[in-house]
């Protein structure tokens, strides 16, 4: 089974701190997606990276950067963190160039920016 | 423009009745749809997908969903509902690369 993996389940950060959430998939995939969840809202895409060292931006990038230095790894940051930024993070990883493959997911981080 | 629409926000059905889930995308060409489930506290996790041919698609935990194309719609269905099923469930519209549109979710509330 391909196993999707965030380092943290919850976060507390203060307003101006840079944050990092990183992201381990196990399966040699090479796409991976960091994604916002909200209420009402659903899933936005913040970033994908479809190869080590390659991104590109998602549907909500302002405020956020990400790093791919190896395969299975894909950070989130945020350089300084807002209060808007408050909410639950998902990563994801999916095989191939085409989006006919399923995308996996990780658990999620919720993040609390005070 | 693309875009997925479910348009309930909540559901509430009694354990052992049937389920349907609305979905409606705005797509030009054939899409790529995918239903995934959340459980509280959880990532997503696939429950089917569809890219071609029958447009009856059987998935994992008894769910199955029908694509029609003149209504643009891509429904979930089940036909007795489990407490365990209480979740929220999201439509996905793969449109392009990469990328999906995700519906802003059904939550789904299971009586006993």
């Amino acid at each position: 089974d391909v196993k999707v993996t965030q380092s943290s389940r919850y976060l507390v950060k203060r307003t101006g701190e840079k944050v990092f959430l990183e992201c381990v998939q196990d399966m040699d995939h090479e796409n991976m997606f960091w994604y916002r969840q909200d209420p009402g809202l659903g899933l936005r895409l913040i970033y994908f990276s479809y190869d080590v060292k390659m991104k590109e931006k998602g549907d909500i990038p302002e405020g956020y950067s990400v790093s791919r230095e190896k395969k299975e790894r894909f950070s989130l940051i945020l350089e300084s963190a807002s209060t808007n930024q408050t909410s639950m993070y998902l990563c994801a990883s999916s095989r191939g160039d085409t989006t006919q493959e399923t995308q996996y997911f990780g658990p999620g981080t919720r993040l609390l920016v005070l | 423009a693309q875009s997925v629409t479910q348009p309930d926000i909540h559901i509430t059905v009694s354990e052992g009745a049937s389920l349907e889930l609305r979905c409606n995308y705005s797509y030009g060409a054939t899409p790529y749809l995918f239903w995934y489930v959340q459980s509280p506290g959880q990532g997503l996790q696939l429950l089917l997908k569809y890219f071609s041919g029958d447009t009856l698609v059987q998935g994992i935990k008894g769910f199955e969903a029908e694509f029609k194309r003149s209504q643009s719609s891509f429904n979930l269905r089940k036909p007795s509902v489990h407490w365990s099923d209480a979740a929220e469930y999201f439509c996905a519209v793969g449109p392009g690369t990469y990328k999906y549109i995700f519906g802003t979710g059904t939550r789904l509330k299971v009586l006993a």
